[in-house]
């Protein structure tokens, strides 16, 4: 069964200051898809990024970064000079892609509130 | 494209009513799944669609029914509400190439805030 950990559930930082969104999953696939997912105070659910397990690539999307690290099972998330726009719910979620096609039950981890203060 | 659409935005049942939560999406999705939110628990599958005609159960389906006669709808059926079904229920819907090992974001409709008392 697949599993997200997300250890933090609450973080509060002072703007400009960078943060670091830990996210751990369990798999027992070698083909799997992780995401991140912002919930905003307005409910919504938008999406951040998705990333596939033969992909170790870090990315970087202006003041957005993750880093994939396979041997430790994590996919971290980092927002660089925070701002006030940021205090939001953040997702990570895991996906096990299975042989004979495509398929997905998103598992999500519990969720991280980051409310960043000016 | 209005993307993933639900209805109602809110709804307030007494236990043992039954409703419908609509969801519609309008991208062509193959995928389609209901999640509900508790606080503390993150989001759960409760059932999912691969295609018209076809639907399975997620994580918690218990108490939930699911059909999906067409490509754009995919509603959700409360048998018999009860206080535990208070949560706020996401559609969702996702694209597929028809390969295989390709697995894509979902798009989430706005929520339904449930209350049954």
């Amino acid at each position: 069964a697949q599993k997200v950990t997300q250890a933090q559930t609450e973080i509060s930082v002072v703007e400009k200051e960078d943060v670091t969104l830990d996210c751990v999953y369990e798999t027992r696939d070698t083909t799997y898809y992780l995401f991140w997912y912002k919930q905003p105070p307005s409910g919504e659910l938008v999406f951040l990024i998705r990333r596939n397990s033969f992909d170790e690539q870090n990315e970087i999307s202006g003041r957005y970064s993750w880093n994939f690290q396979k041997s430790t099972s994590s996919f971290n998330f980092t927002i660089t000079a925070s701002q006030v726009v940021d205090s939001a719910v953040y997702f990570c979620a895991l996906s096990e892609a299975w042989s004979g096609g495509s398929n997905y039950k998103l598992t999500f981890g519990k969720g991280t509130l980051l409310t960043v203060n000016p | 494209n209005a993307g993933v659409t639900q209805t109602p935005k809110f709804q307030v049942l007494k236990t043992g009513q039954s409703m419908t939560l609509q969801c519609a999406q309008d991208m062509n999705h193959e995928y389609m799944s209901w999640y509900r939110q508790d606080p503390g628990m993150g989001l759960r599958l409760i059932h999912y669609s691969v295609g018209a005609g076809i639907t399975d159960q997620g994580e918690v389906p218990n108490g939930y029914n699911v059909s999906r006669s067409t490509t754009e709808d995919f509603p959700l059926r409360l048998l018999s509400a009860a206080p535990s079904q208070t949560s706020v229920y996401f559609c969702a819907s996702s694209s597929s190439t028809g390969q295989g090992y390709s697995v894509y974001e979902q798009y989430f409709g706005p929520g339904t805030r449930l209350t049954v008392t």
